[in-house]
């Protein structure tokens, strides 16, 4: 099974300023099948990236993936107040599918 | 429009069983993955399993946490994507997510339904 290990725990950044979130893998993750989702407080999860670097439907262009192999980022470029989230890495190339424990995200 | 629609939650007993379901509109089951997604609560999401489309085989594959109590599958004349959940623990209390992506244009929308609390306690 892969363990996703994400960090930091909790963010607190001002509006405008770049959010870095990491997502590491204890084994390298096929072909790059890995995504990022946010969830926001009673809500249901939002797939933002696919394959580590492209955004899904609607997503807007300030979120950004990339990485490979074992470590991988998800970079919000200027933080909106409405990205107040937790955000969950998830791999997707193996079975069992698995979850990072997820970034809180807090706009000050 | 898709939508994913979950029922079947509620509270059980320790070692008893219970059903999801999990029905969907706008989309024919049989023809994407369908994954089950449990969040315990103010905990991180957790990947339970998932039965694929009916070109790629239509098996099911679960996590280890589960096997061997949790069965997935499909009745595909009813839409309808199911849970069975068998000898129950406490650890199972969760909202349990039913979950898809469908690609449209090669770029994937990922659908999921309201989540079904499921509580189990003596």
């Amino acid at each position: 099974e892969i363990v996703l290990t994400q960090s930091p725990g909790t963010l607190s950044l001002s509006p405008g300023e770049r959010a870095t979130l990491s997502c590491r893998a204890s084994q390298s993750v096929s072909s790059s099948y890995l995504a990022w989702y946010q969830q926001k407080p009673g809500q249901s999860p939002r797939l933002l990236i696919y394959d580590a670097s492209s955004r899904a439907t609607g997503i807007p262009d300030r979120f950004t993936g990339s990485g490979s192999g074992t470590d991988f980022t998800l970079t919000i470029s200027s933080l909106e107040p409405e990205d107040s989230a937790v955000y969950y890495c998830q791999q997707y190339g193996s079975s069992p599918l698995t979850f990072g424990g997820g970034t809180k995200v807090e706009i000050k | 429009e898709v939508q994913l629609v979950e029922s079947g939650g509620g509270l059980v007993k320790p070692g008893g069983s219970l059903r999801l379901s999990c029905t969907a509109s706008g989309l024919t089951l049989s023809t994407t993955y369908m994954t089950w997604i449990r969040q315990a609560p103010g905990k991180g999401l957790e990947w339970v399993g998932r039965v694929k489309s009916k070109i790629d085989g239509g098996t099911a594959d679960s996590a280890a946490a589960v096997k061997g109590r949790f069965t997935i599958s499909r009745d595909d004349s009813k839409n309808t994507l199911y849970l069975q959940m068998d000898s129950l623990k406490t650890e199972d209390t969760a909202v349990y997510y039913c979950n898809t992506w469908v690609e449209v244009a090669g770029v994937p929308a990922d659908y999921w339904g309201q989540g079904t609390p499921v509580t189990v306690s003596s």
